[in-house]
């Protein structure tokens, strides 16, 4: 099943800041971000495994709930290469190793 | 480098055709998965192999099966192509559920 991501798409100016939501309705295993631009692969951001987590690099952050239900992935000041789609990636608790992903939110930032 | 690669980029297939799509990954991964991507859609999983000859439905199997008879090949098969089967299709790897997946660049397929 499909985890939900909101905002659905976004536009943002240069330096601006963006937050990113992922939810399921299980306990989580783990969750994973990706970013994907135009004709392109998606490519690696971050994984997180333990309630309550919270990592990151650059600008770019991601923080996981202590009920391992939810994700947030948090862009700051952000940059014209951040523009893309964010795709969050989950793996349930108890289940397989199946790695499903939600629809993705388009991000778009302008000069 | 690490790769995952995708036999073709685009393919154009007729209906009812037989279908193949090959991924190779060279990290000597556990897990491999083959996803469908349309717009509005996201990446939606179609098959998932944890091992050789190992498999397990995703999300949208319906109308698709898979081969992984070597560690580093994952086949999807499209027993009898569609037109609604048109789509870009994605091959990733994994070495285990905790590490990050690997994506090929893709095989846009047209079924005409």
């Amino acid at each position: 099943q499909q985890p939900v991501q909101s905002p659905q798409a976004v536009i943002l100016r240069e330096g601006e800041d963006a937050v990113i939501n992922c939810s399921s309705s299980k306990a989580l295993y783990s969750v994973h971000w990706y970013r994907q631009k135009h004709g392109e692969a998606p490519v690696f951001l971050m994984i997180l495994l333990k309630g309550g987590e919270q990592k990151g690099h650059d600008k770019i952050s991601a923080s996981f709930n202590e009920k391992k239900q939810q994700s947030s992935l948090y862009l700051t000041a952000s940059q014209l290469s951040y523009s893309g789609t964010y795709f969050c990636g989950t793996i349930t608790q108890g289940g397989s190793e199946k790695l499903v992903f939600g629809k993705g939110m388009k991000l778009t930032v302008n000069p | 480098d690490v790769k995952v690669t995708q036999s073709s980029r685009y393919l154009v297939k007729r209906t009812g055709e037989k279908v193949f799509l090959e991924c190779v990954q060279d990290m000597d991964h556990e897990n491999m998965f083959w996803y469908r991507q349309d717009p509005g859609l996201g990446l939606r999983l179609i098959y998932f192999s944890y091992d050789v000859k190992m498999k397990e439905k995703g999300d949208i199997p319906e109308g698709y099966s898979v081969s992984r008879e070597k560690k580093e090949r994952f086949s999807l098969i499209l027993e009898s192509a569609s037109t609604n089967q048109t789509s870009m299709y994605l091959c990733a790897s994994s070495l285990w559920e905790y590490t990050e997946a690997f994506f090929g660049q893709g095989t846009r397929l047209t079924v005409v």
